[in-house]
């Protein structure tokens, strides 16, 4: 039973363009929400995330968009560069108010951004 | 310097050996955590700890112990390797507060013969 599924496990995309990563979660309890970005050999990177009372957060060339209705979040990154081709995952957790516990992570997704 | 250090970064083993992965950190943080990734799969959460009095169970802890040693030091130990325990295994920490974020080592690759 997987509560955070990312269904595409790679996405290949041109330079300049619009990444667009998505995520799908099932447990009405999550109240926030994680990227990380993680290079081979390296342990995972803190991306940006979301609390559930938004619906929108912006940080430089990455946005994160969260629908709760949909149960959906989507991570854009603009203008993409080579440096971001990466894996991409999406975690959520329960409880964040009073401090976060257990990330729940996806899968991944495997970014890669062409010259 | 790394504010998460995880040592080994590498182990190969045979099965019914006792293992010990050790995770340290600068960070300064309260929490800390043992996650573990099979491929192509998401990271599992093995052990969390508060404070070091504090160790919870989590997602997947059969088969696996964690021991506190001090704030900034959280061990995994495999008691009786197997090799379904082949895997990489990450620590992180994370401040005490709302909406923190956790922050990650770069893993130990254990391999299990």
């Amino acid at each position: 039973d997987q509560q955070v599924k990312q269904n595409s496990p790679s996405l290949s995309v041109q330079e300049g363009r619009i990444s667009i990563l998505n995520c799908d979660y099932t447990n009405s309890m999550f109240d926030y929400f994680l990227w990380y970005k993680k290079y081979p050999a390296e342990g995972p990177t803190f991306l940006i995330s979301i609390s559930s009372i938004k619906d929108k957060n912006e940080d430089g060339r990455f946005t994160v968009f969260l629908n709760k209705s949909a149960k959906h979040l989507s991570l854009h990154i603009v203008p993409s560069q080579p440096g971001d081709s990466a894996v991409y995952f999406c975690a959520a957790t329960w409880g964040a108010q009073g401090g976060s516990e257990k990330l729940v992570f996806g899968k991944g997704t495997k970014l890669t951004v062409n010259p | 310097d790394a504010d998460v250090t995880q040592t080994p970064r590498n182990r190969i083993t045979k099965t019914g050996k006792r293992i010990m992965l050790e995770c340290s950190q600068t960070k300064g943080h309260d929490r800390m955590y043992w996650y573990r990734q099979d491929p192509g799969l998401g990271l599992r959460l093995i052990y969390y700890s508060f404070d070091v009095k504090d160790i919870n169970k989590g997602e997947i802890s059969d088969g696996y112990s964690v021991s506190r040693q001090a704030q900034a030091k959280f061990s995994l130990s495999l008691e009786s390797a197997i090799p379904n325990q082949t895997a990489l295994y990450f620590c992180a920490t994370s401040d005490t507060g709302p909406f923190q974020p956790q922050h990650f080592g770069d893993g130990t690759r254990l391999s299990i013969l």
